[in-house]
């Protein structure tokens, strides 16, 4: 596709619930990012991919949250038991190098709203 | 601990004039700064970058200083137009392979027409 795809573009679930996240990247891009931005908040690291495999997953928040990567490509980001505090917009970002740094083409991201 | 640090939530400015965005960061192993500017319900976008081998970096109405000495960086819209209101994420990195990057809280700018 042309851009980073996210889906659902919204979720409302139930505390208790587990939630899966979609993130279709940019095709040929092999690094991925989930990033969340709560209310007032900036964006918070969650989980890099590179290729399949997570160098860094220094950001998830506790460990009910986990993410996979399959075919280098389509990344899930699953949050079980979900909690009130998990309610933000989730985003996802891939990132071919360019130069020094990596700018990184982020999807439209996923409102999550925890009940 | 916040490493990247938007201190003013909001900025509102008049068509035409200068629009004056700052940030300041902690990590002195920072080396690549980033401005990324995001619409409502969209992602995102990048906006302009510069290394810490400059002091500037210009791209048409958008130019980034950055002052390494003071942690400190700012991003100039000259002149600012209506359709530049939006949130602005300054963000930080090491430069080099899969380096993420440390996003400020933004700042909402409001272009008044």
């Amino acid at each position: 596709g042309a851009g980073v795809s996210q889906s659902p573009s919204n979720k409302v679930t139930e505390k208790g619930k587990d939630v899966e996240l979609r993130c279709d990247p940019i095709s040929g891009h092999t690094a991925l990012y989930w990033y969340r931005q709560s209310l007032g908040q900036g964006l918070e690291f969650l989980i890099y991919f590179q290729g399949n495999s997570a160098p860094d997953k220094s950001g998830l928040p506790s460990d009910r949250f986990s993410a996979e990567r399959t075919g280098g490509s389509v990344s899930t980001l699953t949050i079980q038991r979900t909690q009130q505090e998990d309610s933000a917009v989730y985003l996802c970002a891939s990132s071919v190098i360019a130069g020094m740094g990596e700018k990184l083409f982020f999807g439209s991201g996923t409102q999550l709203s925890v009940l | 601990d916040q490493q990247v640090k938007q201190n003013s939530p909001s900025l509102s400015v008049q068509e035409g004039r200068i629009s004056i965005l700052n940030c300041d960061y902690t990590n002195s192993m920072f080396d690549y700064f980033l401005w990324y500017k995001k619409y409502p319900a969209e992602g995102p976008t990048f906006l302009i970058s510069i290394s810490s081998i400059k002091d500037k970096n210009e791209d048409g109405r958008f130019t980034v200083f950055l002052n390494k000495s003071a942690k400190h960086l700012s991003l100039h819209i000259v002149p600012s137009q209506p359709g530049d209101s939006a949130v602005y994420f300054c963000a930080a990195t090491r430069a080099g392979a899969n380096s993420k990057l440390t996003f400020g809280k933004g700042i909402t700018l409001s272009v008044r027409p």
